[in-house]
């Protein structure tokens, strides 16, 4: 069974600060990795996602990952936040085969940009 | 192209009534599911759908039915409400085999007193 873990509930940052959320992953099998974003009173919306090949993958609006597999890591970043930036992030994996593309999610990250 | 849609947006409902979500796609997407959400838990799969005629469990399926008798709807019944179902409830959609990003609905807020 695969599980995600997203190490801060909440990351407080300034405007223009840089900012990383954290996520772990445990699976027996090889997995897709994902990083969905839910702005407030939305749905999720997809940002990046690892499938093969290189390990950094980058979305449009300057957030990347990198998948780190001997740490079972797929943490993401952005150099530099606006307050637009200010939303709910998820973490989640599914199996490279079978398994129907279940999505398992961590339990979320609230990132919060103050001016 | 409106993507996925849910009905209804909001809904309060007494403990033991009953209620429908419909979820529909206008994308063909041949896989649907329903997650709850709740706060500190993520999402959890409740049930998917392979294919219309076809549905199975999922993380949480307990207290849920579903139906996917036309392929662009998905339909999650509650039979008897309880307060621990209060949740958000969202629907997505995948293209099939070889696709890997699901497409969210906008959720449904459900409330039960």
């Amino acid at each position: 069974a695969q599980s995600v873990t997203q190490l801060d509930s909440q990351v407080p940052v300034f405007e223009e600060a840089p900012v990383e959320l954290r996520c772990n992953y445990s699976s027996s099998v090889s997995v897709y990795l994902f990083w969905y974003v839910q702005y407030p009173n939305q749905g999720l919306q997809l940002l990046l996602k690892y499938l093969s090949g290189s390990t950094l993958v980058e979305s449009i609006n300057g957030f990347e990952a990198e998948f780190n597999k001997s740490q079972t890591s797929f943490h993401l970043r952005k150099p530099s936040v606006h307050i637009s930036d200010t939303a709910e992030y998820f973490c989640a994996v599914s199996r490279t085969s079978g398994g129907y593309n279940k999505l398992i999610f961590g339990a979320g990250t609230r990132l919060a940009v103050h001016p | 192209n409106a993507g996925v849609t849910q009905t209804p947006k909001f809904r309060v409902l007494k403990t033991g009534q009953s209620m429908t979500l419909l979820c529909a796609q206008d994308m063909n997407h041949e896989y649907m599911y329903w997650y709850r959400q709740d706060p500190g838990m993520g999402l959890r799969l409740i049930h998917y759908s392979v294919g219309e005629g076809t549905t199975a469990k999922g993380e949480v399926p307990d207290g849920y039915n579903v139906s996917r008798l036309k392929k662009q709807n998905f339909l999650l019944g509650l039979e008897s409400a309880a307060p621990s179902q209060t949740s958000v409830y969202f629907c997505a959609s995948r293209p099939g085999r070889g696709w890997n990003e699901q497409f969210f609905g906008p959720g449904t807020r459900l409330t039960v007193l």
